[in-house]
């Protein structure tokens, strides 16, 4: 069974269109994530929920908004696209905020 | 502020060779570390994790690290290279000990390529 999925694992879109991206963890985590992986590689934290609370907002633009609805779900909506948005975005589980995180595939945004 | 370190980008082993992927990390309060790998096209697994108990954790793999709080560093180990542990390597520190926030930096990760 996997642990933290994502859907899609593959996104093409133009400039200025709306997306959504899913995730859902079986692990019965508390604490889920969203982190931003660039072309080089490099993760930054995004979001962060503990029990459906909104624990961190790292100065992402608000046209990124993070719902989640159950503690085992946490969904990213992106309103304008914008080319710099390009990245594979990763969702996470822990349990509390010391507990390893667990990642979902990733989904491969690509704007044009 | 947290920053963490990985010194060497690539780092590249013979197969059946050891292998030593170096982390430094800067905290003003005993951290929380943690070892990810990242196979090509997948997402991130945790390898290891230190949280103040034993200094030598031992992880997923034959992977091992070791905690050296006089050094500031957290490097990962193998004793014999495998084709398979060909990926990316990522140190990771947590601040915000015993509270909610455990905001997690990651070091810029190690490419690590294996010879036959």
């Amino acid at each position: 069974d996997t642990a933290v999925s994502q859907t899609p694992k593959y996104l093409v879109t133009q400039m200025g269109n709306d997306k959504s991206i899913k995730c859902e963890q079986n692990l019965g985590h508390d604490t889920m994530y969203w982190y931003k992986q660039d072309s080089k590689k490099f993760l930054k934290i995004m979001f962060s929920y503990n029990n459906k609370e909104l624990i961190i907002n790292e100065t992402v633009p608000n046209r990124f908004s993070p719902k989640s609805p159950d503690k085992a779900h946490l969904n990213l909506h992106i309103n304008s696209l914008e080319l710099g948005d390009s990245a594979v975005y990763f969702c996470a589980s822990s349990q509390g905020a010391s507990g390893g995180r667990y990642f979902g595939p990733g989904t491969r945004l690509t704007v044009t | 502020a947290q920053s963490v370190t990985q010194l060497g980008s690539h780092v590249s082993v013979s197969e059946g060779a050891l292998v030593l992927l170096r982390c430094n990390y800067s905290s003003s309060v005993p951290p929380y570390l943690f070892w990810y790998v990242q196979y090509p096209n997948q997402g991130l697994q945790l390898l290891l994790k230190y949280t103040s108990a034993a200094t030598l954790v031992k992880g997923i793999n034959g992977f091992e690290a070791e905690f050296k709080k006089s050094e500031t560093s957290f490097h990962l180990t193998k004793p014999s290279a495998h084709m398979s542990d060909a990926a990316e390597y990522f140190c990771a520190v947590s601040r915000d000990r015993g509270s909610t926030l455990g905001r997690l930096y990651f070091g810029r990760g190690t490419q690590l390529t294996v010879w036959p």
